[in-house]
C-alpha cells in the first residue's frame, strides 16, 4: 500500500476561486511530481521537485504553481480556477529517478 | 527529454487470449523499464519492471521483454482475465530527472 495521500478526492468549485490540492507522502522520497490526466488519457507532467525548495515546470504548460517547503508535502495551487482546469490531478513520488513511482488516488477537479 | 510511445492505444482481446503492448523510447541512457496499471478511479500502480542488464522478466501471467538495441520493451499478459481490463503505461527511466510516461494503452478483456 502506497503511503502517498491526496486531498480532496473530488472538488467542484466556481470560476475564479483559489484552490489548493494537497499531496503528502510518508516514505521520505525526495522526488515528487504532479500530473494532469483526462479520463483514460495520457499523464501530462505539470510540475516536479527534486527536494526541498526545488521545483520545476513539467512538459505541459500549466497555470498552477507548486511549493516544496517540507520533504513530505507538495501542494499545488490554482490562483483563479477556470473551466479549462477541469481534470484529474495525480501526485506521485519516487525514491530516486530510477525506481518505482508511487501515486496518490488523485483529485478530480470540476470548475463550473 | 525522453520521447516515449506506446502501441497500440487500445486493445480488445477475448478472455483467455494473450495481450502484448509495446513501448519505444529515445534515451539510450535509460536503464529502468517499468509498466504501470491504472484501474478506474485510481492512480497508476507498478505491476512489473526490468533493468537493463536483464532481457526478460516474468511474474505469473505477466512478463516484460527488453530490446535495448532497438530501444523498446514490451508487456505480455497471458490468459487474460476481465480484471486485467485497465489502462497500462510504460515509463522508461534514464538520464533525465523527471518521470515521463508513455501515451497509455486501454486494454479491454471481453468475457
Amino acid at each position: 500500500e502506497a503511503d502517498i495521500y491526496q486531498t480532496p478526492r473530488y472538488l467542484v468549485i466556481g470560476t475564479g476561486k483559489k484552490i489548493t490540492l494537497e499531496c503528502s507522502q510518508t516514505m521520505g522520497h525526495d522526488k515528487m511530481y504532479w500530473y494532469q490526466q483526462d479520463p483514460g488519457m495520457e499523464l501530462h507532467l505539470i510540475h516536479y521537485s527534486y527536494g526541498v525548495n526545488s521545483t520545476e515546470k513539467g512538459d505541459l504548460s500549466s497555470e498552477s504553481t507548486v511549493s516544496r517547503i517540507r520533504t513530505e508535502h507538495f501542494p499545488l495551487t490554482l490562483e483563479s480556477a477556470r473551466p479549462s482546469h477541469t481534470s484529474q490531478y495525480l501526485c506521485a513520488s519516487t525514491k530516486t529517478v530510477r525506481t518505482e513511482a508511487f501515486f496518490g488516488q488523485g483529485t478530480r477537479l470540476t470548475v463550473v | 527529454g525522453e520521447n516515449v510511445e506506446q502501441h497500440p492505444s487500445t486493445l480488445s482481446v477475448q478472455e483467455g487470449d494473450s495481450a502484448v503492448i509495446k513501448c519505444t523510447y529515445s534515451d539510450s541512457a535509460s536503464n529502468y523499464f517499468p509498466w504501470y496499471k491504472q484501474e478506474l478511479g485510481k492512480g497508476p500502480q507498478l505491476i512489473i519492471d526490468i533493468r537493463s542488464n536483464v532481457g526478460e522478466k516474468k511474474d505469473q501471467r505477466i512478463a516484460v521483454t527488453l530490446n535495448k538495441t532497438a530501444k523498446h520493451f514490451s508487456l505480455h499478459i497471458t490468459e487474460t482475465q476481465p480484471e486485467d481490463s485497465a489502462v497500462y503505461f510504460c515509463a522508461p527511466m534514464g538520464g533525465y530527472q523527471k518521470v515521463t510516461f508513455g501515451t497509455g494503452t486501454k486494454l479491454q478483456v471481453i468475457p
